[in-house]
């Protein structure tokens, strides 16, 4: 069956660092893959988005590229900040599956040192 | 307001209570979705509904009970609960129809049970 893979985390990193937090994916159809994040005390919210291959979403200076030769959608940010500190998790939505089901990682707990 | 909004933020109850959560969406979404977020555990989906219809039922144990008056309204009713029970219940709709539609979510109802 369809599922993700991410990196087991917490990640913890000083300022301005680069970040990479790994997704793979594994579907039977040609799902759209999705970074949502969340912030303490918060709900999650999306935070960027890609529905085919080699699209790249992009947001708040978060980037992923949708790979289908890897199955891949890892998460990736220049310089973090303190403020970056959140849960983040890797997402997906097969056409192919019923129309409700999002499959969702098990998120990466990312903490920014000042 | 806007968004997904979730009453109560948090929640104390005893085993024996009867509770309700409730939760609205201001989106015009046609799909709305109840999930569990436990400590160290992954996302787990609960109930969807879909045009006030539940379409998914996700093996939830019978003391939580879902209501979907109207396809801008979710209830979660609550009796009988277990300590286990205790976690972050997050609501969330969803524009169903297309797999690129991500789903929005409020900021959930901290339940604790005693």
């Amino acid at each position: 069956g369809d599922s993700v893979t991410q990196m087991e985390g917490p990640v913890t990193l000083s300022e301005e660092a680069f970040l990479t937090i790994n997704c793979t994916y594994t579907a039977t159809g040609y799902p759209s893959l999705f970074w949502y994040v969340q912030y303490p005390g918060e709900g999650l919210q999306l935070l960027l988005k890609a529905t085919k291959a080699d699209d790249k979403g992009s947001n708040k200076g978060f980037e992923a590229t949708y790979r289908k030769e890897t199955t891949s959608f890892h998460l990736e940010k220049g310089s973090v900040q303190v403020s970056d500190s959140a849960v983040y998790f890797c997402a997906l939505s097969d056409p192919s599956l019923r129309a409700s089901k999002i499959i969702f990682g098990s998120g990466t707990r990312l903490s920014i040192r000042p | 307001e806007t968004g997904v909004t979730q009453t109560p933020r948090h929640l104390v109850m005893g085993m024996t209570n009867k509770k309700s959560l409730k939760c609205e969406q201001h989106l015009g979404h046609n799909a709305m979705y109840w999930y569990k977020q436990s400590a160290k555990k992954p996302l787990e989906l609960m109930f969807v509904y879909n045009f006030k219809e539940q379409t998914e039922n996700n093996s939830v144990p019978s003391r939580f009970s879902p209501e979907c008056p109207n396809s801008s309204h979710l209830f979660l009713h609550l009796h009988t609960l277990q300590p286990e029970d205790s976690a972050l219940y997050l609501c969330a709709s969803r524009e169903e129809g297309g797999a690129d539609s991500p789903l929005h979510f409020g900021n959930g109802t901290r339940l604790t049970v005693t």
